[in-house]
């Protein structure tokens, strides 16, 4: 079982639309959660901290789980622009990816 | 300030040849984390320093791979000899450390053996 594992996707949606992404992980000592947007032929760059009371950045929500070892990343309102790969990213000494999920946002 | 620096940008090497990446990371980061990322296998850790130490290299896929930091704002990704399976795009990045501390990258190393 891989140490992170994410919904590889794609998902093709129209603007405005709402998507959400899953992940778990298999370590259950893990101790700092992220997600990360990638850009085609770019490095992945950081979109927000997971928090346990779940944390929101304007159309952005995220929310953590402990017990079921799970995360996810909510998007409302969704731009051309928020078409990107989308990372899962869990930490306990080092910084483990999940192989992240496609979305495209369509007009 | 400077983010993550790697050169070089893009390599195109033939098999047999050896390969050395390289990395500067954020002033002040004491992490420093080299991946390599491929379509097929997502992005893999190799191996990650904390204050120049390596402290996990089990990500290395095999004895043709090793990694250095001299001091802590140099680190180097050798591969000798490369191999075909070796082309990737190899990003460095770097951390303050600590729980909930974030990863910076690098543009990252787009390596071609051909």
């Amino acid at each position: 079982r891989k140490e992170v594992e994410q919904d590889p996707g794609p998902f093709n949606v129209p603007e405005g639309a709402t998507v959400a992404f899953n992940c778990t992980y298999s370590n259950s000592a893990s101790q700092s959660f992220f997600w990360y947007r990638q850009d085609c032929r770019k490095e992945p760059k950081l979109l927000m901290s997971v928090y346990s009371s779940g944390n929101e950045d304007g159309r952005f929500t995220a929310q953590l789980n402990r017990a079921s070892q799970y995360i996810s990343l909510l998007i409302r309102d969704s731009k051309l622009s928020d078409s990107a790969t989308y990372l899962c990213v869990v930490k306990k000494n080092d910084m483990r990816f999940g192989a992240g999920t496609r979305l495209t946002v369509k007009p | 300030d400077a983010g993550v620096i790697q050169s070089p940008r893009h390599e195109v090497t033939e098999m047999g040849q050896e390969v050395t990446l390289r990395c500067k990371p954020i002033s002040g980061h004491n992490s420093l984390f080299w991946y390599r990322q491929t379509m097929m296998r997502g992005l893999e850790l190799l191996i990650y320093f904390n204050n120049n130490v390596p402290i996990d290299d089990s990500g290395m896929p095999e004895d043709r791979f090793s990694a250095k930091m001299p001091n802590a704002s140099f680190s180097t990704l050798k591969i000798q000899p490369s191999e075909p399976r070796d082309s990737a795009v190899y990003f460095c990045a770097s951390s303050r450390g600590g729980e909930g501390e974030k990863l910076f990258f690098g543009s990252g190393t787009q390596l071609s053996v051909l």
